[in-house]
């Protein structure tokens, strides 16, 4: 079935350093979806791209999509303690009858001050 | 506006215990998820439904089963609990499907098996 891996698997950085999360699937995904879990918390929908080389931001965020739509990764610029969390990306498989995000096993973004 | 509320919070259970999880959304979404989430595992979908009536299975279907009755809700039952299904529970609702929509998680049911 339908893969998403994500690397890495575990992040500690010091605070105002740069973070990104890797994302790749086996075969070609219409979409890919981010998320972020706060320790304790549920996860929250960031952001969908569903275009090839598809870039977009949101502040320090900046979430690109892959030429082949196998892969995609979140970049965070100077991060901080308010970064802290689990990020999941999540995605479709292009073939018919592909309706349901497969899951990442998710980043777990752990920041120093 | 509630989104998506799960009930209840915290249980911790016997084996061989029955219990019934609730989701309820209010968002007047079509789909609806239950995941269980396990250290080291991500999320795993356990069963879904893509409307009120319909019920399908997931990647971790066995020993649990699901209904939904009204569109607004979507439960999840535990038969006969075991050890293997301590866990983080999620229930999720989307206006639409995965591929074309993004889906608002519940704040989880931690559930132990004991």
């Amino acid at each position: 079935g339908q893969q998403v891996m994500q690397i890495p698997q575990y992040q500690h950085v010091q605070e105002g350093e740069d973070f990104t999360t890797y994302c790749n699937s086996s075969t070609t995904l219409s979409n890919i979806q981010w998320y972020k879990q706060r320790p304790g918390g549920h996860p929250v929908f960031l952001i969908q791209l569903v275009k090839s080389g598809e870039v977009k931001k949101q502040k320090r965020l900046t979430f690109q999509f892959g030429e082949a739509k196998k892969n995609s990764s979140l970049h965070i610029t100077a991060t901080q303690t308010t970064d802290v969390g689990t990020y999941f990306c999540a995605g479709c498989g292009s073939g018919a009858g592909s309706y349901q995000l497969t899951f990442g096993k998710g980043t777990k973004l752990s920041v120093i001050p | 506006n509630a989104g998506v509320t799960q009930t209840p919070k915290f249980r911790v259970l016997k084996t061989g215990q029955s219990m019934t999880l609730l989701c309820a959304q209010d968002m007047n979404h079509e789909y609806m998820y239950w995941y269980r989430q396990d250290p080291g595992m991500g999320l795993r979908l356990i069963h879904y439904s893509v409307g009120e009536g319909t019920t399908a299975k997931g990647e971790v279907p066995d020993g649990y089963n699901v209904s939904r009755l009204k569109k607004q809700n979507f439960l999840l039952g535990l038969e006969s609990a075991a050890p293997s299904q301590t866990s983080v529970y999620f229930c999720a609702s989307s206006y639409g499907p995965g591929k074309y929509y993004g889906y608002t998680f519940g704040s989880g049911t931690r559930l132990t098996v004991v």
